[in-house]
């Protein structure tokens, strides 16, 4: 069936620097979402990706999808304290799978 | 406004003690699920439901029942909760099944002992 993996698990940013967050699918996908859930907080939409190759940005955060639309990454630049939470990569073939997701922790 | 809400926000029980949790969306969606969520294992999908009356089961159905009699609610039944069902779970819905935008509850962390 199909997998979703996402790593790291956890990162630890000083602030002000930036980092990448990967996702792997086990299928090719049809889209790929990324969620954002803050600490005490529930998963909240950030974005879709459906087109091979997408690339989009909100202000700091860049998202990718991947030319053979089974990976996908997010990056984040110049890393501030209200990016601290868990990020979520959920792709879809038949079905939505989320990854396990990344847990950011700021350093001021 | 648009919103998923769920009750109770937090719930400690006993072994063996029927419960249920509720969840209700306001945007006419036709597709919702729940889930549960553990450390280091992100979102898995308990069940999902497409349009009243049609339920199926996600990854995780074991120990679970769901009901969809009216398009907004979609409750999440413990016949017989065991501590391997202590975890934080949320309900979601969305437009379709086919990978659109999910909408959160604010989630119910369910303690059993």
């Amino acid at each position: 069936g199909q997998q979703v993996m996402q790593i790291p698990q956890y990162q630890h940013v000083q602030e002000g620097e930036d980092f990448t967050t990967y996702c792997n699918s086990s299928t090719t996908l049809s889209n790929i979402q990324w969620y954002k859930q803050r600490p005490g907080g529930h998963p909240v939409f950030l974005i879709q990706l459906v087109k091979s190759g997408e690339v989009k940005k909100q202000k700091r955060l860049t998202f990718q999808f991947g030319e053979a639309k089974k990976n996908s990454s997010l990056h984040i630049t110049a890393t501030q304290t209200t990016d601290v939470g868990t990020y979520f990569c959920a792709g879809y073939d038949y079905k939505l799978s989320f990854g396990a997701g990344t847990t950011v922790t700021v350093r001021a | 406004e648009a919103q998923v809400t769920q009750n109770p926000r937090y719930l400690i029980t006993v072994t063996g003690k029927k419960l249920t949790v509720t969840c209700s969306q306001n945007m006419n969606h036709e597709y919702m699920s729940w889930y549960r969520q553990d450390p280091g294992l992100g979102l898995r999908q308990i069940y999902y439901s497409m349009n009243v009356e049609v339920t199926d089961k996600g990854d995780v159905p074991e120990g679970y029942k769901v009901s969809r009699k009216e398009k907004r609610n979609f409750p999440l039944i413990l016949e017989s909760p065991s501590p391997n069902q202590t975890s934080l779970y949320f309900c979601a819905s969305s437009l379709s099944n086919q990978g659109s935008e999910q909408y959160f509850g604010p989630g119910t962390r369910l303690t059993v002992t």
